[in-house]
């Protein structure tokens, strides 16, 4: 399967604590974009790449949200000091920059809840 | 500003027509799309249109758009229970393929 994958798909933390979650995009796509989605919702954006640079972060990105993709691979989202607001599902995305119909190719998602 | 609204909820019965239908704000916006979520599962696009078409036509999905009014529906012929789901329709912001959902069209179809 070469689609995007995330991991983990379901983390359960304690309010305070720090969590991590992995984005492998498809290997040839060179933008990397991390969405929120809560119930009831449709996704957010937070944040994308371009290869390694980080292009744009919403205003939804506070300071204690913070997403690296050093070689422009892979890509983390971190969120230190979790509040129960921060509970939602994690989507990432990839596409490819040249050309195309600009779709957004989804992985299965990261689901944080935080107690 | 950025804003894509659609109702929430819609039933039909197998068999019949849905038609799901959205207003978006971007009139630069280059392609509109839309976007399927089964429960438990990721986003997985459907279908989409290019902003100077007015219609797109793909098996048994109909996509009309109408510019002016920054109107997008998508219709469903012959509506199945596996059609059952979210539908989101989303619009490309800026030049940088940011898409902007709306909140979803849950489609429930029943016997």
């Amino acid at each position: 399967d070469t689609g995007v994958s995330q991991d983990p798909r379901h983390k359960i933390t304690k309010r305070g604590q720090n969590v991590t979650f992995r984005c492998d995009p498809i290997s040839e796509h060179n933008r990397l974009y991390w969405y929120r989605q809560t119930l009831g919702q449709g996704p957010e954006f937070l944040t994308y790449f371009q290869n390694e640079a980080q292009l744009e972060k919403s205003r939804l990105l506070s300071d204690r949200f913070s997403a690296e993709r050093p070689k422009g691979s892979f890509s983390t989202l971190e969120i230190q000091r979790t509040e129960q607001g921060d509970s939602a599902m994690y989507l990432c995305a990839s596409s490819y920059l040249a050309g195309g119909t600009g779709e957004l190719f989804f992985g299965e998602g990261s689901r944080l809840t935080v107690l | 500003g950025e804003d894509v609204e659609q109702s929430l909820f819609l039933s039909v019965r197998e068999g019949d027509s849905s038609v799901i239908n959205c207003t978006y704000t971007d009139s630069s916006s280059t392609y509109l799309y839309w976007y399927k979520q089964e429960p438990g599962a990721g986003l997985q696009l459907l279908t989409y249109i290019f902003s100077n078409m007015d219609m797109k036509q793909d098996q048994r999905l109909t996509v009309l758009l109408n510019k002016k009014d920054k109107h997008l529906s998508l219709r469903i012929a012959d509506t199945q229970t596996g059609d059952s789901a979210i539908y989101f329709c989303a619009e490309n912001s800026g030049g940088y393929n940011k898409l902007i959902f709306g909140a979803g069209t849950r489609l429930a179809v029943h016997p």
